[in-house]
């Protein structure tokens, strides 16, 4: 079965205190992993999508990773601002086109100054 | 700025009156979703239209139906609402099936 799980479910940061949230995924065939930024009571918002093993992605101060069974989101001296909830997703091949993300339940990110 | 538009953004109902949510968007993509997602939770997906072409999830209850009129609207109805439907509601778009799906600002139901 196709499964998506995110840890931690929650981290405290200090600001300036670097680290990485990880998104492991177990899927029969990876056609895309999306990370995603989602504030207290609003929607999730795209940060980054990654297709195959090696690649990486950069935006400010996260930096988005993949390898064959997981994924991470390196966060670079973080700021007060970069508290929300992290979700990953993936998307798999299946028969035919398809469309529907699996999503982890996230992580928790909490930042203080 | 291209966007996806939901309204409302709070709705408060009655348990077993209907309701309409509302998506909007300016993006002209193709496909758009309905989400459903409970606190602490990932979200989970309840439907999609490929262009006029709807797409329902296997597990998605009866109570649960949506329209979509033209390419910038959508609605989700929910015919009897039960206190378990009390969630945030996420309308999503992307240009084709496989690609990266934007998300709007949700809608809030509250079940009394």
């Amino acid at each position: 079965e196709d499964q998506v799980t995110q840890s931690p479910e929650a981290l405290r940061l200090q600001e300036g205190e670097s680290s990485s949230l990880n998104c492991s995924y177990t899927v029969s065939g990876l056609r895309g992993l999306f990370w995603y930024r989602q504030d207290p009571g609003k929607g999730p918002e795209f940060l980054f999508t990654l297709y195959s093993a090696g690649e990486e992605k950069e935006k400010e101060r996260l930096k988005a990773t993949l390898t064959k069974k997981e994924s991470f989101l390196h966060i670079t001296a973080p700021k007060p601002e970069d508290s929300a909830t992290y979700l990953c997703a993936v998307q798999a091949h299946y028969g035919g086109a398809t469309n529907k993300l699996i999503f982890g339940t996230g992580t928790l990110l909490a930042v203080q100054p | 700025d291209a966007m996806v538009i939901q309204n409302p953004r709070y709705q408060v109902t009655q348990f077993g009156k209907p309701v309409t949510l509302s998506c909007s968007q300016t993006l002209n993509h193709n496909v758009m979703y309905w989400y459903q997602q409970k606190s602490s939770q990932a979200p989970k997906l309840l439907f999609h239209y490929y262009d006029k072409d709807f797409n329902n999830e296997a597990d998605t209850p009866d109570n649960f139906q949506s329209r979509r009129p033209n390419t910038s609207f959508c609605f989700l109805d929910i015919r009897s609402p039960g206190l378990g439907d009390a969630a945030m509601y996420l309308c999503a778009t992307s240009e084709g099936v496989t690609d990266t799906q934007y998300f709007g600002p949700g809608t809030r139901l509250t079940v009394l």
